[in-house]
């Protein structure tokens, strides 16, 4: 079974900080890794995916993330945070071998950006 | 484009009361999936949908809940009766017909059972 976790409720940083925010996923073959953000009261909006290629992805809003396979993470990265970044954030995990299209996510990281 | 749109946004109900939430995916999107969001977790899928069959409702508790999407196009998720531990957001998402597509999710219905 896939899973996904993401040790950090929360994150703070400052504004001009950089920041990450960590994942970690567990499947049995080769994984297609999504991040989603979502603001209050509002869906969650896609942010960046792995597929293949490339182990850095860049992203919509400056943030990008890295694909580690032999420490089987993805974790979520932006070089300079902004107070508006201040929002939940998912991590999820799609098994390729499966075929199975839903997603196993994580229990999501808030993100809080001081100003 | 237009995103994924859902109704009600909001709902209070009583225990042991039925309750029905719509779904329309985006325009031409074959899959369409319903997810439970339990204050505190990440999204769980309920079911999911290509086209207007069942792929996958392994985790829908199914003397509950019900599901259809009927034309391929909406769908509506049902639950009758409602406990206390259905409170949540309700998630609906569409995707292209690929597996390494991203899903578009809609806005959601918060459910509140008293």
């Amino acid at each position: 079974a896939q899973s996904v976790a993401q040790p950090e409720d929360q994150v703070n940083v400052a504004e001009g900080n950089p920041l990450t925010v960590k994942c970690t996923y567990s499947v049995s073959g080769n994984p297609y890794l999504f991040w989603y953000v979502q603001y209050p009261n509002r869906g969650l909006q896609f942010l960046l995916k792995y597929i293949t290629g490339d182990n850095l992805v860049k992203g919509s809003y400056g943030f990008e993330a890295e694909f580690n396979k032999s420490q089987t993470s993805f974790h979520l990265k932006k070089p300079s945070a902004l107070v508006s970044d201040s929002a939940l954030y998912f991590c999820a995990v799609r098994e390729i071998a499966t075929g199975r299209r839903a997603l196993t996510f994580g229990s999501g990281t808030r993100l809080q950006v001081q100003p | 484009e237009a995103g994924v749109a859902q109704s009600p946004r909001y709902k209070i109900i009583e225990k042991r009361q039925s309750v029905a939430f719509w779904c329309n995916p985006i325009s031409g999107h074959a899959t369409l999936y319903w997810y439970q969001q339990i204050l505190g977790q990440g999204p769980k899928l309920l079911i999911q949908f290509q086209n207007n069959g069942v792929v996958d409702d392994s985790q829908l508790p199914k003397d509950r809940f019900s599901a259809e999407r009927l034309k391929g196009v909406d769908s509506t998720l049902k639950i009758q009766p409602a406990k206390l531990e259905d409170s949540a957001v309700y998630l609906c998402a569409s995707g292209g017909a690929g597996t390494a597509n991203e899903q578009f999710f809609g806005p959601g219905t918060r459910l509140t059972v008293l």
